[in-house]
């Protein structure tokens, strides 16, 4: 069966410090994978969505990239952390096919201090 | 572009009654409809599904939750809640034509008590 790995669980951090989020799927090959953030009330946000290794698309201007340096890993980092990026960050994947739904990983909650 | 739209963002019930959490969508194209749950600090788990076919789907729980096309919605129900039931709720679409990027609606909080 599929597993979906995202660590840290939580996460404190001051502003201007860098950020490095890991994301890991087993159980399938070639998914789709995404960041998803959650601020309060204001459901999920799609951040980044990415195909294939190396082929990440960005959906809203910020200060964070992504990067998917393998198959199954998806990495999300920032340079210089801002308050504002503080908030409940989701990874999820997909299969090639729009049928099945996301499945998501358990979360990270970044608070930027 | 689709979008979602959960008008409550939060349904106090008493338990055993029953409950239904709102949900329309907009979009130019065919979708997929899509009905996740959350607990605390925890990731989203999907509870069902609408690709197709019937317009009635339901979880495994006891939700169950209905396409309807003319209203574009696509409300969850359940006929008799338990407090192991409270958890936030996303409704969420995506286009059936390509690429699957889902877009979540602001959630509704469901808070079951005795």
């Amino acid at each position: 069966s599929q597993t979906i790995h995202q660590w840290p669980a939580t996460l404190v951090q001051p502003v201007g410090s860098p950020l490095s989020l890991e994301c890991t799927v087993e159980g399938t090959s070639n998914p789709n994978l995404y960041w998803y953030r959650q601020a309060a009330g204001r459901g999920l946000q799609l951040l980044f969505y990415s195909v294939g290794i190396g082929q990440i698309s960005s959906e809203v201007p910020q200060n964070l990239s992504a990067s998917r340096p393998q198959d199954r890993q998806f990495i999300l980092s920032s340079k210089k952390l801002l308050l504002s990026d503080s908030g409940f960050y989701l990874c999820a994947w997909s299969g090639s096919q729009p049928t099945g739904g996301a499945f998501f990983g358990q979360g990270t909650r970044l608070t930027v201090v | 572009a689709q979008s979602v739209t959960q008008l409550d963002s939060q349904v106090p019930v008493f338990e055993e009654a029953p409950v239904e959490l709102r949900c329309n969508y907009s979009s130019s194209v065919s979708v997929y409809l899509f009905w996740y749950v959350q607990y605390p600090n925890q990731g989203l788990q999907l509870l069902l599904k609408y690709l197709s076919g019937s317009t009635l789907v339901e979880s495994i729980n006891g939700f169950e939750a209905e396409f309807n096309k003319s209203q574009t919605s696509f409300h969850l129900r359940k006929p008799s809640v338990h407090i192991s039931d409270t958890a936030e709720y996303f409704c969420a679409v995506s286009d059936s034509t390509g690429f699957q990027k889902l877009v979540f609606g602001t959630g509704t909080r469901l808070l079951v008590s005795p």
